[in-house]
């Protein structure tokens, strides 16, 4: 079956800290995986994606790249900033593509 | 162009009351698909529609649960009778094609708090 599993929160950092989340995730045939980010009081937003093995998703910062021989999508940041906090969900659509599949969500506070 | 929408974004009631949760997707979107994340844990899929037709309802939990998309616009997620263990957050998505490298684009989701 398709699962994803993500690394457990909450993290606090420090501004400018380099960002590791890790998520590893189990599926049948050739997902699409995607990080997906939810601010204070909003709904979930895309951050980046990539639908590929080797395949490399950057946004805002982020990247995340697609590792099919680890079953991969570990999120990084360089250099975090106080307006990075957030939950951060990794996800994966299965060949269908007709639900996603999420971790458990990691929530991220930066500090000043 | 207006994103998801939701309503109420929170809605407490008692055991054995009945909610209904409303969702509006993004205009011209014939995929809406809900979702619930109960504390804590992983996001998970309740159904999907296309239009008003119900593609895949497999996460859908009981017959406590009626999803409906009449006219295939908004849809709405009626709750009856409500359970403590349906607390949590209902998020609602659409897209505009189910492929599986199209993203999809979420709404803020209505907490429920069933006391």
């Amino acid at each position: 079956g398709n699962s994803v599993t993500q690394m457990e929160g909450p993290v606090t950092l420090s501004e400018e800290a380099f960002l590791t989340i890790n998520c590893t995730y189990t599926a049948t045939g050739y997902p699409s995986l995607f990080w997906y980010v939810q601010y204070p009081g909003e709904g979930l937003q895309l951050l980046l994606k990539a639908t590929k093995a080797d395949d490399k998703g950057s946004n805002k910062g982020f990247e995340a790249t697609y590792r099919k021989e680890t079953t991969s999508f570990h999120l990084e940041k360089g250099s975090v900033q106080v307006s990075d906090s957030a939950v951060y969900f990794c996800a994966l659509t299965s060949n269908t593509g007709n639900q996603f599949y999420f971790g458990t969500g990691t929530s991220l506070t930066v500090i000043p | 162009e207006a994103g998801v929408t939701q309503f109420p974004s929170h809605s407490v009631i008692e055991k054995g009351q009945t909610v209904t949760l409303r969702c509006d997707p993004i205009s011209g979107h014939d995929n809406l698909y809900w979702y619930r994340r109960v504390m804590g844990k992983e996001i998970k899929f309740l159904l999907h529609f296309v239009k008003e037709s119900k593609q895949d309802e497999s996460g859908m939990p009981n017959n406590r649960f009626l999803a409906e998309r009449t006219g295939g616009t908004y849809s709405t997620l009626k709750v009856q009778p409500a359970e403590l263990e349906d607390s949590g957050v209902y998020f609602c998505a659409s897209s505009q094609e189910t492929v599986s490298t199209y993203e999809q684009y979420f709404g803020p989701g209505t907490r429920l708090t069933v006391t």
